[in-house]
């Protein structure tokens, strides 16, 4: 049971490059998330899939698009990368709401 | 967060003290309440979690207390050890911004 997997888990872009961070969950979890996570900041929501076949935005989704390709997998994407999206990024999948959540070990990423 | 206010954002003590964070919600429909501990450059993981219908919960040193009426709920370390450094955060689903900011916990041995 590897419960939530990220990849990858570090990342350097340049501004203006596009990337797509991956997260799959193995424990039939019904909703995923994405969070970001500045440096001694909290976890603030970027979009989150209550279900396969939903998703919806959370506190901070400009910049970002995300894709629930099936109930294990739940996929951000980052267009047009900036500075500002410099972070780490963590998935984490609940088996319904917000109970419980289990997080992936993060992607550290690094727009310059 | 905006649903979940967490206080205080940083505090120390001395191992063996007792250490007390507390969180208000103000979401009436939230009924549960999880705490994460965040070791540095690290995942968030699960420590323990209330249910509404439940006043206390124990689970060896730690414990978390809920008041449904005052919107608050707090987690209780006791015979705090320099592991328990970390930052905690609490939770009160459903809502958008369901965590609080964290309070970085200092055990000083």
């Amino acid at each position: 049971n590897a419960g939530v997997t990220q990849t990858p888990k570090f990342q350097v872009l340049k501004t203006g490059q596009s990337m797509t961070l991956q997260c799959a969950q193995d424990m039939n979890h019904n909703s995923m998330y994405w969070y970001r996570q500045d440096p001694g900041m909290g976890l603030r929501l970027i979009y989150y899939s209550a279900s396969e076949g939903t998703t919806d935005k959370g506190e901070v989704p400009n910049g970002y698009n995300v894709s629930r390709l099936n109930k294990r997998e739940f996929s951000l994407r980052l267009e047009s990368a900036a500075p500002s999206q410099t972070s780490v990024y963590f998935c984490a999948s609940s088996e319904w709401g917000g109970d419980g959540y289990t997080f992936g070990s993060g992607t550290r990423l690094t727009v310059v | 967060g905006e649903n979940v206010e967490q206080h205080p954002s940083t505090l120390s003590v001395q191992e063996g003290d007792s250490a007390v964070i507390k969180c208000t919600y103000s979401d009436s429909a939230s009924n549960y309440f999880p705490w994460y501990k965040q070791e540095l450059g690290k995942r968030p993981q699960l420590i323990i979690d209330i249910r509404s219908n439940v006043g206390e919960k124990k689970d060896q040193r730690i414990a978390v207390t809920l008041n449904k009426t005052a919107k608050h709920f707090s987690l209780h370390i006791t015979e705090t050890q320099p592991e328990d450094s970390a930052v905690y955060f609490c939770a009160a689903p459903p809502g958008k911004s369901t965590f609080g900011d964290g309070t970085t916990l200092t055990v000083k041995p």
